[in-house]
C-alpha cells in the first residue's frame, strides 16, 4: 500500500492569508493525486484532480502542484468558506487508494 | 442532478451484518468505477472497497478484507456493500462514491452491543 503523509496535521490563520499543505507520498506517484475538501459535517468534495486540476465550482484561489512524490494545495487570500479539513489522495494503479490524515485548517 | 443516496446504516451488535445500498442518479453509472469509503467518529477517510463499471474487478482494504463484500446492479443503477462479522471499529460514516467526482451523504453504521 502507498503510505500518504499530509504536513501539518493542523493549521490556524487568518482571513486574506496564504496557507500551503503539503502531502508526501512513500513512492512515485506521477500525478495521480487528488484533494478534497470536507466541511463540518459535510460529505467531503473533490477540490483538485489529477496533482493541479482545479474542480469546477471552485475559486482560482485555490491551487494544487507537484508530481511524483511531493505535492502542495495552496490557498491564497483565504476566506472564511476556506476554512476546513483538506485530505489528499493517491489514486495511482490499483487500489488501495490511500489518503493523508487530512489537515484542518482553523481560525 | 448528480445523486447518490445512501441507505442501510443503523446500530448493529458485535458479530452482526448490514447491507448498505447506494442509489445513483444523474451521472452515467455503468460508466464508473464505485468505491466505498468511510469515516470514523472525528477520524480521518478511509478508503475501504472499490469495484469496476462491470463489476467484475474488486478491491478491499486489509481491514475489511474477507468480512466486506461489494457488489453493484448497473440496470438498477445502485451500489451495495455487505458488512459482516462487524467490530467496534466498524463504527463510521460510510460513502458511497462515484469515482472520485461524486459522494453520497453518508449513512452511520454503529457497532455496539
Amino acid at each position: 500500500d502507498i503510505q500518504m503523509t499530509q504536513s501539518p496535521s493542523s493549521l490556524s490563520a487568518s482571513v486574506g492569508d496564504r496557507v500551503t499543505i503539503t502531502c508526501r507520498a512513500a513512492q512515485n506517484i506521477s500525478n495521480y493525486l487528488n484533494w478534497f475538501q470536507q466541511l463540518p459535517g459535510k460529505a467531503p468534495k473533490l477540490l483538485i484532480y489529477a496533482a493541479s486540476h482545479l474542480q469546477v465550482g471552485f475559486p482560482s484561489r485555490i491551487s494544487g502542484g507537484g508530481s511524483g512524490t511531493v505535492f502542495t494545495l495552496t490557498i491564497d487570500n483565504l476566506q472564511p468558506e476556506d476554512f476546513a479539513t483538506y485530505y489528499c489522495q493517491q489514486s495511482y494503479s490499483t487500489p488501495p487508494f490511500t489518503f493523508g490524515q487530512g489537515t484542518t485548517l482553523e481560525i | 442532478q448528480v445523486q447518490l443516496v445512501e441507505s442501510g446504516g443503523g446500530l448493529v451488535k458485535p458479530g452482526g451484518s448490514r447491507r448498505l445500498s447506494c442509489a445513483a442518479s444523474g451521472f452515467a453509472f455503468s460508466d464508473y468505477y464505485m468505491s466505498w469509503i468511510r469515516q470514523a467518529p472525528g477520524k480521518g477517510l478511509e478508503w475501504i472497497s472499490y469495484i469496476s463499471p462491470d463489476g467484475n474487478t474488486k478491491y478491499y482494504a486489509d481491514s475489511v478484507k474477507g468480512r466486506f463484500t461489494i457488489s453493484r446492479d448497473n440496470a438498477k443503477k445502485s451500489l451495495y456493500l455487505q458488512m459482516n462479522s462487524l467490530r467496534a471499529e466498524d463504527t463510521a460514516v460510510y460513502y458511497c462514491v462515484g469515482q472520485v467526482d461524486y459522494w453520497g451523504q453518508g449513512t452511520l453504521v454503529t457497532v455496539s452491543s
